[in-house]
């Protein structure tokens, strides 16, 4: 059974830091793995896709990189705002788990001014 | 275009009683799924559905939960007889496809059930 592992549980970092949250998966035959921002009482907001095949995805201040050997994905923060406080969320599409997504606990992230 | 919506935003409810949730997926996406969000749980596949059709319901933790989905577009989950471990975000997403691997799913804001 896959198993969707985020360290740390909570961080808390002055603005205008860079920062990267990691994301650790058990089973490496996977589709591809999400990153998600929560922002408190709202769903899920999708930041980067990365399919198996890639290494990483770039969005703006955000880079994700993905080793599907070793089962780990980070997400990368670049000189980060108060804005960006939110709950991150990675998620794996697992080849045997057709379109159904596994998720990670997250990731309380605060930039404080 | 709109995105996913849910409805109602809050629900409270007594132990006991049956509640309904609804979905309004993205126009024009052919899957969509719903997820459970609690407290200690993280959040949880529930069920999956390809047009009208669920072939994938293997997360619904009970026989008191039900889902369905008509026109291949709302869809409305159902819990019977609530207990107070159903209490729980309840969040919905579409997907163009549902095509394994290669879909982004959109979420919806979600459903907070509060079971008294």
């Amino acid at each position: 059974k896959q198993e969707v592992t985020q360290i740390p549980a909570a961080l808390s970092v002055p603005e205008g830091e860079n920062l990267v949250l990691n994301c650790s998966f058990t089973d490496s035959a996977i589709y591809n793995l999400q990153w998600f921002r929560q922002d408190p009482g709202k769903g899920l907001t999708s930041l980067l896709l990365i399919q198996s095949s890639q290494r990483e995805q770039t969005s703006g201040r955000l880079n994700a990189s993905l080793d599907k050997s070793s089962g780990r994905s980070t997400l990368y923060i670049a000189a980060s705002q108060p804005g960006d406080s939110a709950t991150y969320l990675c998620a794996v599409n697992g080849e045997t788990s057709g379109s159904r997504l596994t998720f990670g606990e997250g990731t309380q992230l605060t930039v404080n001014p | 275009g709109a995105g996913v919506s849910q409805s109602p935003s809050n629900k409270v409810t007594e132990k006991g009683k049956d509640v309904e949730l609804r979905c309004d997926p993205i126009s024009g996406h052919t899957a969509l799924y719903w997820y459970r969000q609690s407290l200690g749980q993280g959040l949880e596949f529930l069920i999956y559905f390809q047009g009208n059709s669920a072939p994938d319901k293997s997360g619904l933790p009970s026989d008191r939960f039900s889902a369905e989905r008509t026109g291949g577009s709302v869809s409305t989950l159902t819990i019977q007889r609530t207990q107070q471990e159903d209490s729980a975000v309840y969040l919905c997403a579409s997907s163009p496809r549902g095509l394994a691997g290669t879909d982004t799913q959109y979420f919806g804001p979600g459903t907070r059930l509060t079971v008294l």
